[in-house]
């Protein structure tokens, strides 16, 4: 079973440049967010999903845009990447919103921005 | 929105327990605990909904206080295996909408 799948997993820009970070989930779930990792911070909450068509803003928001055209794919975009995004990001996603259900984390993506 | 961990890191030896706190200024649905290993992803451990109901995983408990706002992380009897980062994750409201997780305790584990 693949579960929540990224790409790529490591990637290097330029201050300016911008990328798409890939997630896909073959589970079904109706749920799916992104969060950034960065030391001592813990995981913050960047932007989430309840369903296809249907987005809405976590804690870090700015600088990211995201989109769900299907409930399998919830890619994050970096329009002008900035040295202050430089970090760890996890797509993840569970079974439905309300849900009482843990989430799948991907594997991350390691976005280095010079 | 952040909740709140202590401590921030702990280290043990084999055999020894270990209590992470976990606090949120916000009422909490539910409480999530996870252990992230270094370059990987964070790994579900347990849930604990609305009720103080206490839960466990082999060696690992988990307590929640919905009016105190609190969950606590016991692990007993240590093993090497238990090394890692811990985050309490909190659900606000039943939606389930916003996840928030904790800024993660470190715990290593020493033979």
């Amino acid at each position: 079973n693949a579960g929540v799948t990224q790409t790529p997993k490591f990637q290097v820009l330029k201050t300016g440049q911008s990328m798409t970070l890939q997630c896909a989930q073959d589970m079904n779930h109706e749920y799916m967010s992104w969060y950034r990792q960065d030391p001592g911070m813990g995981l913050r909450l960047i932007h989430y999903s309840v369903g296809a068509g249907i987005t809405d803003q976590g804690e870090v928001p700015n600088g990211y845009n995201v989109s769900r055209s299907t409930t399998e794919d919830f890619p994050l975009r970096l329009l002008s990447a900035a040295p202050s995004q430089t970090s760890v990001y996890f797509c993840a996603s569970r079974r439905r919103q309300g849900a009482v259900g843990e989430l799948f984390f991907g594997e991350g993506s390691r976005l280095t921005v010079l | 929105q952040q909740p709140v961990q202590s401590p921030q890191a702990v280290i043990l030896r084999e055999g020894e327990d270990a209590v992470i706190n976990c606090s949120s200024s916000k009422a909490l649905y539910s409480v999530h605990w996870y252990r992230q290993k270094h370059g990987e992803a964070p790994i579900f451990l347990m849930i604990l909904l609305k009720g103080g109901e206490q839960k466990g995983h082999d060696k690992i408990s988990a307590s929640f206080n919905e009016k105190k706002q609190q969950s606590s992380l016991y692990l007993t009897a240590s093993q090497l295996s238990y090394s890692g980062t811990y985050f309490c994750g909190t659900e606000i409201g039943w939606t389930g909408n916003q996840f928030y997780f904790g800024t993660g305790t470190s715990l290593t584990v020493i033979p």
